[in-house]
């Protein structure tokens, strides 16, 4: 069984300050993505990397950085978090081709 | 990039009758579109997924079919139950291409 763990369920922040959002997977997938979910705008793909050290911005990057330094581990960094951050974020794997596999998510509040 | 567009936003369908869901794609180098499925407070699972190479794809009660020349593919949930009721995610992509484009879901509600 594919298993993709999000290191927080929920998460309250302060405005201004720095946050982690740690992902991991345990299949040895080289393919990791972190999307952000919102009523009525779907999934948007923040980043995503295709190999350790690897990154590519997906369409809403602006306030997020990236690290992979292991294959099985991809952080979301919000380098000073705000408001309009709170939301539900979500990481995903994949194998490369066909299915991604994602994580139970992390509700942020930013306040 | 790949646009994904899903339409309705909402179906309400009686149990036992069938619901469909549509989604178009822009970008027609696409040739790999799964499906996803998200119950309430749960991660999406895919569900089925389909390539160009095929136009239509069963699994039991749900179904998929893909119109290339006219950039559309649909979800088709037959004789439909309450665990149905989800949201649903249409996604585009090329295949062996990291990135999927989804669409902005679809609640499907099943009335008992």
């Amino acid at each position: 069984d594919v298993k993709v763990t999000q290191s927080s369920r929920y998460l309250v922040k302060r405005t201004g300050e720095k946050v982690f959002l740690e992902c991991v997977q345990d299949m040895d997938h080289e393919n990791m993505f972190w999307y952000r979910q919102d009523p009525g705008l779907g999934l948007r793909l923040i980043y995503f990397s295709y190999d350790v050290k690897m990154k590519e911005k997906g369409d809403i990057p602006e306030g997020y950085s990236v690290s992979r330094e292991k294959k099985e581990r991809f952080s979301l960094i919000l380098e000073s978090a705000s408001t309009n951050q709170t939301s539900m974020y979500l990481c995903a794997s994949s194998p490369g081709v066909g299915e991604a596999f994602f994580g139970q998510g992390t509700r942020l509040t930013v306040v | 990039g790949e646009n994904v567009e899903q339409h309705p936003s909402t179906l309400s369908v009686q149990e036992g009758d069938s619901a469909v869901i549509k989604c178009t794609y822009s970008d027609s180098a696409s040739n790999y579109f799964p499906w996803y499925k998200q119950e309430l407070g749960k991660r999406p699972q895919l569900i089925i997924d389909i390539r160009s190479n095929v136009g239509e794809k069963k699994d039991q009660r749900i179904a998929v079919t893909l119109n290339k020349t006219a950039k559309h593919f649909s979800l088709h949930i037959t004789e439909t139950q309450p665990e149905d009721s989800a949201v649903y995610f249409c996604a585009a992509s090329i295949y062996g291409n990291n990135r999927l484009a989804f669409g902005k879901g679809n609640q499907v509600v099943v009335i008992p």
